[in-house]
């Protein structure tokens, strides 16, 4: 069965220092990655999305993450982090079964304190 | 980019009532749309999968006279919470996939339901 597990539910940095939050799978064949970020009371968004590739995948505002096939892992970055990125982050990876649903992992919430 | 509109984006109701959630794409054809329901402070819970023209897939544990869906066009899917319950109450989201798009999911901005 697939799986995501986001290491840290809250994560807090200071405006302008580099934002790390951490994603690992669980998937038995090649994965396809998603990350999301949710602000307060709105629907989610997509940041970025890892099918096939580069494994190296840039998104928008300033999001990049690194699929890495030998630590099962997708962590979100971003080399400075703005106000304006406090929100609530998921990553989440598609299932094979017939549906293409997304599993979800837990959520984290980023802080960023002026 | 593929945008996904959900209405209303808030709803009060009495306990009691039958409340009806759209989901629409409104740039793409989606033959798959998702409904999830999001408790505060916590990830999102798949309900179930819509499929356009077939019947609803529902996920463990959730009650299909409860919340009855309705994908009737590649547009369009709805969710029905009927006879809702202060329990009920909840942060209702939807999302489309688009095909063309690598099968990515776009997400609608969310319906607060809350149930007097």
């Amino acid at each position: 069965a697939q799986s995501v597990t986001q290491l840290g539910s809250h994560v807090s940095v200071s405006e302008g220092a580099l934002v790390l939050l951490r994603c690992n799978y669980s998937s038995s064949v090649p994965p396809y990655l998603f990350w999301y970020v949710q602000y307060p009371n709105q629907g989610l968004q997509l940041l970025l999305k890892y099918t096939t590739g580069a494994t190296l995948v840039k998104g928008i505002n300033g999001f990049e993450a690194e699929f890495k096939k030998s630590e099962t892992s997708f962590h979100l970055t971003n080399p400075s982090a703005h106000m304006s990125d406090a929100a609530e982050y998921f990553c989440a990876v598609r299932s094979y079964s017939n549906t293409g649903k997304l599993i979800f992992g837990q959520g984290t919430t980023l802080q960023v304190k002026p | 980019g593929a945008v996904v509109s959900q209405h209303p984006s808030w709803v009060i109701c009495k306990s009691g009532t039958s409340v009806k959630i759209e989901c629409r794409s409104l740039d793409f054809q989606a033959t798959t749309m998702f409904w999830y329901r999001q408790f505060p402070k916590q990830s999102l819970m798949l309900m179930a999968t819509s499929n356009e023209g077939s019947k609803a897939t529902y996920e463990q544990g959730v009650e299909k006279d409860k919340f009855l869906i309705n994908h009737a066009s590649l547009t369009l899917s709805t969710l029905t919470v009927t006879s809702a319950h202060p329990e009920d109450s909840s942060f209702y989201i939807c999302s489309a996939r688009d095909y063309g798009g690598q099968e990515t999911q776009y997400f609608g901005p969310g319906t607060r339901l809350l149930v007097l």
